[in-house]
């Protein structure tokens, strides 16, 4: 299977909170992220957990990182339009000598009016 | 403005043609990379640079040619494509291969006819 996997779409109405989830597969995984990627634009690291926490909160932000069921999750609170756009949940495998960042295919995140 | 910038935004080639994409970064990073992101797949790493030096081929077919003159730029030539070679290609930059976080250019949508 793939090596890190979400959801491919997320509707939410405005004002409600998002919550988007991300499983991965290696546990010596160092840390976990969260991208953005807005319509025509590269991709913009939202947040980041380091792998021995269990959570991290950034303004509107929240990640949950559940490391014995490599399970993260973003939330978003107050959902607003601007937050429409592509979310990849990537983690940072460690493989030798190198470092390499796996990303999921991105769940899509629709604003319902 | 993530200090990576690509050009151009959007390319559209023939599968007889031979063209380039261009990325520059002005962050002082060491560390420069390709990705590929087509619909429907994860965002694949193609290639790797470490102060000038390609660390990584992620078993990228030789009709992809990657430059990478200094540490502030990196090419990747094009010949010969394939329909299903078109994508959107991203740049990105950390300050090692390590570092813990990776700053990304726009892309460039390239498409090939």
């Amino acid at each position: 299977g793939e090596d890190v996997e979400q959801s491919l779409f997320l509707s939410v109405r405005e004002g409600d909170s998002s919550v988007i989830n991300c499983t991965y597969t290696d546990s010596s995984s160092t840390y976990l992220y969260w991208y953005k990627q807005e319509p025509g634009a590269g991709l913009q690291l939202l947040t980041y957990i380091f792998s021995n926490m269990d959570m991290k909160q950034d303004q509107r932000l929240t990640v949950l990182l559940n490391k014995k069921d490599k399970h993260l999750s973003l939330r978003i609170a107050d959902t607003q339009t601007g937050d429409s756009a592509i979310y990849f949940c990537a983690e940072k495998k460690v493989r030798g000598r190198d470092d390499k960042i796996i990303f999921g295919k991105g769940t899509r995140l629709h604003i319902l009016p | 403005e993530t200090g990576v910038t690509q050009t151009p935004r959007h390319l559209v080639m023939g599968m007889t043609n031979k063209k380039s994409l261009k990325c520059e970064q002005h962050l002082g990073h060491n560390a420069m990379y390709w990705y590929k992101q087509s619909a429907k797949k994860p965002l694949e790493l193609m290639f790797v640079y470490n102060f000038k030096e390609q660390t990584e081929n992620n078993s990228v077919p030789s009709r992809f040619s990657p430059e990478c003159p200094n540490s502030s730029h990196l090419f990747l030539h094009l010949h010969t494509l394939q329909p299903e070679d078109s994508a959107l290609y991203l740049c990105a930059s950390s300050q090692e291969p390590d570092s813990r976080e990776a700053f990304f250019g726009q892309g460039t949508r390239l498409t090939v006819v």
